[in-house]
């Protein structure tokens, strides 16, 4: 069974630009969640999307989005880049969305906001 | 919401020592605690973890306890070799919030050969 899968890898982008990200997670996985990891902050929760409805957010401003398409592979957009968004994120999905549940990551999509 | 606090942030043990890594955790509605492992440059991997109603796990030469009056759980990794080395997470969740981890800062495990 494949991992879960995110594009792309490696990006760069201006200040002011918009990013989008892209997840594909485990098949039969309905969550999927996605994470900011810098070394200053750590691993930070951002938001979690369970049948095409975000079901949780994380203390992130406006400018960080998400959505779930029906196959439930999600996307994350970034708007009006800063510098301090420069950072590994990190998509994890899971069967269920109730809590106990084995969460597992992508490799994450770098991104270095210049 | 939810702090989890961990310690230590480095940790270097000689091989066949035994590590320990301890988190706290500040909202007692947390019941589900997973401890995860990254290595350098690759995705979090998790390696073991504990519901609120067991106060200990093991997995090999790994092993997790929880003590849930004073809001704690601890990794025990016995027989370290060189190939645990990597960075060590612990982490929280809530019943009501489905799959929102709130994580510690993280311990870099070395160990020495």
């Amino acid at each position: 069974k494949a991992g879960v899968t995110q594009t792309p890898r490696y990006l760069i982008k201006t200040r002011g630009q918009q990013v989008t990200l892209s997840c594909s997670p485990i098949s039969g996985h309905r969550s999927v969640s996605w994470y900011q990891q810098t070394p200053g902050q750590g691993l930070q929760f951002l938001f979690e999307y369970f049948s095409e409805t975000q079901r949780n957010k994380g203390n992130f401003p406006g400018r960080f989005s998400g959505r779930q398409f029906s196959n439930s592979r999600s996307e994350m957009n970034v708007s009006t880049l800063e510098l301090g968004d420069s950072a590994l994120y990190l998509c994890a999905s899971s069967p269920r969305t109730d809590s106990g549940n084995t969460i597992y990551f992508g490799e994450g999509s770098w991104l270095t906001v210049v | 919401g939810e702090n989890v606090e961990q310690h230590p942030s480095t940790l270097s043990v000689q091989e066949g020592d035994s590590a320990v890594i301890k988190c706290t955790y500040s909202d007692s509605a947390s019941n589900y605690f997973p401890w995860y492992k990254q290595e350098l440059g690759k995705r979090p991997q998790l390696i073991i973890d504990i519901r609120s109603n067991v106060g200990e796990k093991k997995d090999q030469r790994i092993a997790v306890t929880l003590n849930k009056t004073a809001k704690h759980f601890s990794l025990h990794i016995t027989e370290t070799q060189p190939e645990d080395s990597a960075v060590y997470f612990c982490a929280a969740a809530k019943n009501n919030a489905g799959n929102m981890l709130t994580f510690g800062g993280g311990t870099r495990l070395m160990v020495k050969p």
